[in-house]
């Protein structure tokens, strides 16, 4: 699997769009991009995830560059309850495992 | 919401004890998984299982035994509990889905040996 690389911290005021860069520059064809948070003392919970195309749900949207090289979570109107370590993590496709694997993350401070 | 659920959610034990750390879910999940993370540290996984009566060791060595004698129900087990394996416990399901690694984790049990 590819490696990531995130910034360890990030700030962003409530009300205001968190956007979380993800690096993955040796990324290939066939492996996807996921992203998972981590608030205090919980288990990780499952964002979003996508392949080449821009994707957006319910708790965010996946911008991903067209070289795919490096994606952006955004979190558009971010409240306290965002403040967590966020986990940008890519994986191939194909036969699922399951067996993902957690770096560092990026930890968001959402302060008011 | 995912429904699965791990208990005791802190457990604080003397060395040389006996213990099991307890995880269900709900959702009919084949595959299941143990991390293992201490504070301010990575998630590593040191057990999985693919369904019932198949267990494998994951990425991190760990001296903790698991079983999977039924679909819901995925304990872990250490026999002789040491200071060294303080730490937070999660469990994890997934159902068998190709290209999607979605998972559910319970809410995790911090293990703390004196």
């Amino acid at each position: 699997d590819a490696k990531t690389t995130q910034p360890p911290s990030m700030d962003c005021a409530e009300g205001r769009a968190a956007n979380l860069p993800c690096n993955h520059s040796t990324i290939s064809g066939n492996e996807y991009v996921y992203w998972y948070r981590q608030i205090h003392s919980q288990g990780p919970q499952y964002i979003i995830h996508g392949l080449k195309n821009n994707e957006t749900n319910e708790m965010a949207s996946l911008i991903i560059t067209e070289d795919r090289k490096s994606s952006t979570l955004i979190l558009p109107h971010a409240t306290l309850r965002d403040t967590a370590v966020y986990y940008c993590i890519v994986r191939v496709e194909g036969e699922y495992t399951g067996k993902l694997i957690f770096g560092q993350g990026t930890t968001l401070q959402v302060k008011p | 919401e995912a429904d699965i659920y791990q208990t005791p959610r802190y457990l604080v034990i003397g060395t040389g004890k006996k213990i099991t750390l307890e995880c269900s879910q709900t959702m009919g999940h084949d595959k299941m998984y143990w991390y293992q993370q201490d504070p301010g540290m990575e998630l590593h996984l040191i057990h999985y299982s693919y369904g019932v009566n198949s267990t494998e060791k994951g990425d991190l060595s760990s001296e903790s035994t698991v079983s999977r004698i039924r679909t819901e129900h995925f304990p872990l087990t250490l026999e002789s509990a040491r200071p060294s394996h303080t730490s937070q416990y999660l469990c994890a399901s997934s159902f068998g889905q190709l290209r999607l690694e979605k998972l559910f984790f319970g809410s995790g049990t911090q293990l703390s040996v004196l």
